[in-house]
This record gives C-alpha cells, sequence and structure tokens, in this order.
C-alpha cells in the first residue's frame, strides 16, 4: 500500500518556466489537498477538493492551479514559476467521511526557482 | 492573517520531562484541533487529534488541552523520549472541510 506518492522529490526550474507537480493515492480518499512549507510560515493551505472534479481554493492559490479528474491524482501545475514558489510542497489526502482533519501527507517535493 | 499561532519556534527539554507545546487560534469555527508531527525530509504524520466541544483527550504519552475560552490549545508529552525530537505542528479544521496550520514549534529532547 503506497499511501500518497508525489513525484518529482526534487525539481529545479528557471522563471517563467511551467511545471507539474503529481500527486497520486491508493486509498480511495476523496479529500486531497496541496500544502507548502516554508521557514517560519508553517504549512499553508494551496488547493484542495472534496472529490473529482471539484476544487477550491486554499489560503495561498495565486500562482497555481488544480484539476481532479479521477479520485486518486491531484496534479499541481505551476504555469510560470516565480522565486516566490521556492519552497517544499506537500500533497494529503482523507476520506471525506471522517471530517475531522486527519491527513495522510506524502513525503514532499522539494522546488527551488532561480 | 495568522489563524493559528505557535509563538515558539523551538523547544528543549530533557529526557524523561514534560514537554508542552502551546497553540493560539483566532476563529471560533473551528471543529477540530490537531497535531502533526514532522522529521526532516519526510511528510508530516497525524498524532492526536481534539473535538471542540471537548477540553482533553488523552492517547498514551500524549495529552492534548482545549481552552476554548483562551482559545488555546497545548500538547504534553510524558514522559520525553529523545525519539519525540521533531516538529510539531498544531492544525484546526473549518466545518469546510480545510485545515489550517499553525507556524510549527521544532521539539529537542536531550538525553
Amino acid at each position: 500500500n503506497a499511501g500518497v506518492t508525489q513525484t518529482p522529490k526534487f525539481q529545479v526550474l528557471k522563471t517563467g518556466q511551467s511545471m507539474t507537480l503529481q500527486c497520486a493515492q491508493d486509498m480511495n480518499h476523496e479529500y486531497m489537498s496541496w500544502y507548502r512549507q516554508d521557514p517560519g510560515m508553517g504549512l499553508r493551505l494551496i488547493h484542495y477538493s472534496v472529490g473529482a472534479g471539484i476544487t477550491d481554493q486554499g489560503e495561498v492559490p495565486n500562482g497555481y492551479n488544480v484539476s481532479r479528474s479521477t479520485t486518486e491524482d491531484f496534479p499541481l501545475r505551476l504555469l510560470s514559476a516565480a522565486p516566490s514558489q521556492t519552497s517544499v510542497y506537500f500533497c494529503a489526502s482523507s476520506r471525506t467521511g471522517t471530517n475531522t482533519g486527519e491527513l495522510f501527507f506524502g513525503e514532499g517535493s522539494r522546488l527551488t526557482v532561480l | 492573517d495568522q489563524q493559528v499561532k505557535q509563538n515558539s519556534p523551538s523547544l528543549s527539554v530533557q529526557e524523561g520531562r514534560i514537554s508542552i507545546l502551546n497553540c493560539d487560534y483566532t476563529n471560533s469555527m473551528f471543529d477540530y484541533f490537531l497535531w502533526y508531527k514532522k522529521y526532516p525530509a519526510e511528510g508530516p504524520t497525524f498524532l492526536i487529534s481534539i473535538s471542540s466541544i471537548k477540553d482533553k483527550n488523552e492517547d498514551g504519552r500524549f495529552t492534548v488541552f482545549l481552552n476554548k475560552s483562551a482559545k488555546h490549545l497545548s500538547l504534553h508529552i510524558v514522559p520525553s523520549q529523545p525519539g519525540d525530537s521533531a516538529v510539531y505542528f498544531c492544525a484546526a479544521h473549518t466545518w469546510g472541510g480545510k485545515l489550517i496550520f499553525g507556524q510549527g514549534t521544532e521539539l529537542s529532547v536531550k538525553p
């Protein structure tokens, strides 16, 4: 049972380049989300989804796009990377029915934008 | 506008003693509060939670206390062990399904 899988684990981009961070879960969880972790800022919610076809914005959505075409996958797209998007990104999932906030996290993707 | 705040970036305690990690929140619409633990180069893992209608929840060495009037929660670890050394995040769950995290406190337990 793989849980939540994120790829790539490390990525270096130049300003203006685009890329997609992949996230897949094999637990049949309805809820999926993306966070970024920055020093002194904790984990900040970027986007989340309560099920296939449904997405919504979190605390810091600007510069990021998401889609949820299947239950398993929730990719995060950076259309034009900026140095301010240098961060560690975490994908997380949970069963919506628990409604208590217990999330399962991936191992993270470290992104550097030069 | 930080809705969940952990004002202590770091905490150092001796093995066997009690560790107390604190968290304050500003929004009364949270229904659950949670603590997550994070080791370097790993994703956070769920540790313990408490419903907003409770004031205490205990799980082994870990106890979470909720003071609703003060909008404050704390995590007690007794006794502390070197393996508890990690970054601890408190988080608050909204009725709409969002989980809002604090900045984290790095706990170091010295042998």
